[in-house]
């Protein structure tokens, strides 16, 4: 069973703070890597995609990812209230079918 | 990003009736959508991949017959629940492929279903 897996939280960080939200997955050919943020009763917003080892970086977030690990981190700095949601990591499963594999999700809350 | 809309946002329906749930991409041409089913504080469940031209492919435990798909053109993609019932409420949710970037996938903003 091909799985992705994250910490479901909550994580709580202050305002202002860095917050690290870690995400590992099992099949080792995957090849593309999603994080979405999903506020309550809305669905899920991509915020950031990685394909390549090492950190992708577009305004405060960073998305990490070392495939020999199998792990792929994202980084939200100068956390905002606003940005109190669930993250969904999710990875594609290999074979051109375009198909994503979700982790549950971790809460983030960021405190004022 | 690309522009998905789904539609109604929000249904309630009586036990027994089908309610038809639309998935357009408004600004790429989608072949490939995905259906989505989420439960409160659960995790997204993929249900089943809609391929334009062709059946939809199924996840294991998704009755087919009940939950028909239709992809009839490059940016329109339907589900019908048939003969629906309170256990079928739920927030169902589309996605669609964009070709021009690798396997990433937008989400319609949902459809909330009440079955009463």
């Amino acid at each position: 069973q091909k799985e992705v897996e994250q910490n479901s939280g909550p994580l709580s960080v202050p305002e202002g703070a860095i917050a690290s939200l870690n995400c590992t997955y099992s099949d080792r050919v995957s090849q593309s890597f999603f994080w979405y943020r999903q506020y309550s009763g809305k669905s899920p917003e991509l915020i950031m995609s990685i394909y390549s080892n090492g950190d992708k970086e577009d305004g405060r977030f960073t998305a990490q990812l070392n495939k020999a690990s199998q792990y792929v981190s994202l980084l939200i700095r100068d956390s905002q209230p606003s940005d109190s949601a669930t993250y969904l990591c999710a990875v594609n499963i290999a074979g051109n079918t375009g198909k994503l594999i979700f982790g549950q999700g971790t809460t983030l809350q960021v405190k004022p | 990003g690309a522009v998905v809309s789904q539609h109604p946002s929000w249904v309630i329906c009586k036990s027994g009736t089908s309610v038809k749930i639309e998935c357009r991409s408004l600004d790429f041409q989608a072949t490939t959508m995905f259906w989505y089913r989420q439960f409160p504080k659960q995790s997204l469940m993929l249900m089943a991949t809609s391929n334009e031209g062709s059946k939809a492919t199924y996840e294991q435990g998704v009755e087919k017959d009940k939950f028909l798909i239709n992809h009839a053109s490059l940016t329109l993609s339907t589900l019908t629940v048939t003969s629906a019932h309170p256990e079928d409420s739920s927030f169902y949710i589309c996605s669609a492929r964009d070709p021009r970037a690798t396997d990433t996938q937008y989400f319609g903003p949902g459809t909330r279903l009440t079955v009463l």
